[in-house]
């Protein structure tokens, strides 16, 4: 039983370039997050999705767009690299009626040059 | 804005003793806290919940809500190396999904 799967786990960017980090999770778990994670900053919502079809902003949408593609999976685009998006990204999902119970995957480390 | 405070530490502890960690919240309506453990380079783990008043024990782990104070806390007993972790309080409220986590609260427990 994988969980929480994201990839890439390590990206070095340029500036001003484009990627999409992938999220699956298997635990047929309707809620699905993005958080990133910096240090000093703890962790932050970028979006989430609480049901499949949906999709709202956290605390730190800009310079992102997500997409919920089915049940399973909840990517995360960046349209155009920002030094300032250097980050640990942590994919998350949840059950219903449990909203803080999350499960985490393993993350994936950013750095944009 | 929502906001959830912990001391940043370090907290450090000898191995044994009991280790208590803090967290406030600002927003009288949530309903739901959260302890997460997070060890170096790895990804939070849930390790207690807790919803109404009072204390909630699970093994050496013990959560203490106070809603009136705004307050909720984990204590540690016996607390081993292996606890050597930072520590996540998060707390959500309503019916909205969103969770929010304070910064963290970074234990060593030393042998």
């Amino acid at each position: 039983n994988a969980g929480v799967t994201q990839t890439p786990k390590f990206q070095v960017l340029k500036t001003g370039q484009s990627m999409t980090l992938q999220c699956a999770q298997d635990m047929n778990h309707n809620s699905m997050y993005w958080y990133r994670q910096d240090p000093g900053m703890g962790l932050r919502l970028i979006y989430y999705s609480a049901s499949e079809g949906t999709t709202d902003k956290g605390e730190v949408p800009n310079g992102y767009n997500v997409s919920r593609l089915n049940k399973r999976e909840f990517s995360l685009r960046l349209e155009s690299a920002a030094p300032s998006q250097t980050s640990v990204y942590f994919c998350a999902s949840g059950g219903q009626g449990a909203t803080g119970e999350l499960f985490f995957g393993e993350g994936s480390r950013l750095t944009v040059l | 804005q929502k906001e959830v405070e912990q001391n940043s530490g370090p907290l450090s502890v000898p191995e044994g003793a009991i280790a208590s960690l803090n967290c406030t919240y600002s927003d009288r309506v949530s309903q739901s806290f959260f302890w997460y453990r997070q060890y170096s380079g790895k990804s939070p783990e849930l390790i207690m919940s807790i919803y109404s008043n009072g204390d909630k024990e699970d093994g050496r782990f013990t959560a203490q809500l106070n809603k009136a104070s705004q307050y909720v806390s984990l204590l540690i007993r016996d607390s081993q190396p292996s606890d050597s972790a930072t520590y996540l309080c998060a707390v959500s409220g309503g019916s909205n999904y969103k969770l929010t986590f304070g910064k963290g609260t970074l234990l060593t427990v030393n042998p």
